[in-house]
């Protein structure tokens, strides 16, 4: 099975300014398709979790300019240019190259 | 619009058994393969489950193989997980998911029914 490792697990950072989270993959997540299976997810505190970026980099509807995914193979980052307020949440990343789906353990933002 | 509920979930005895459903709308619901996750308190989220819009394919996560069956009635518009021989690590919030039409993410989630394995 995939494993995936997210750092850091939790974050603090200060409205306006930008935060950055890590995501590694044990194996690569590039399939024969051409499509790299890495996604991003946050779920915000008392919520099901919502998709904010699909395929490395794509974001998702309704997702603010201000999230951009980048990577490739295995090593694989979340940012966020300018954070807000409505940020603070758990994000994770997801694979779905292969069966089971796996998640990273979640990194939890907060706003200081 | 597309909702997702989830119902049947409870407080429940070791090794007895429970079977939630998740009621779809506002898409054609059999084109879609769907999914269960889970997310035990405090923790992070764990797939389940997923079973193809034709019925033709599913696949379980170990934890949970041979004792959980997902199945679905596309005339009713519903997902099912049939949950046997409980045990108390499966305690979590269990969420339906319907899978992207051509992509392999879940664009779309339930709100989640909260199941307790306790004696």
């Amino acid at each position: 099975d995939i494993v995936m490792t997210q750092t850091p697990l939790s974050l603090s950072v200060t409205p306006g300014q930008p935060a950055s989270i890590s995501c590694k993959s044990s194996q690569s997540l590039l399939h024969s398709d051409g499509k790299t299976h890495l996604y991003w997810y946050l779920q915000k505190p008392g919520q099901s979790p919502h998709l904010l970026i699909y395929e490395v980099s794509n974001r998702f509807s309704g997702v603010p300019d201000r999230f951009s995914g980048s990577g490739s193979g295995t090593d694989f980052t979340l940012k966020i240019s300018r954070v807000e307020a409505e940020d603070v949440g758990v994000y994770y990343c997801m694979q779905s190259i292969q069966l089971p789906r796996a998640f990273g353990q979640g990194t939890k933002l907060e706003i200081k | 619009q597309v909702q997702l509920v989830e119902s049947g979930g409870g407080v429940v005895q070791p090794g007895r058994s429970l079977r939630l459903s998740c009621a779809a709308s506002g898409f054609t619901f059999s084109s879609y393969t769907m999914h269960w996750f889970r997310q035990a308190p405090g923790k992070g989220l764990e797939w389940v489950a997923l079973l193809s819009y034709d019925v033709s394919f599913k696949y379980y996560a170990d934890s949970v193989k041979g004792r959980f069956t997902i199945s679905r009635d596309n005339s009713r518009n519903t997902l099912y997980l049939q949950m046997n021989s409980l045990r108390p690590e499966d305690t979590a919030v269990y969420y339906c998911a319907r899978q992207h039409e051509s992509g392999w993410y879940e664009e779309y989630w339930g709100q989640g029914t909260l199941v307790t394995v306790s004696s």
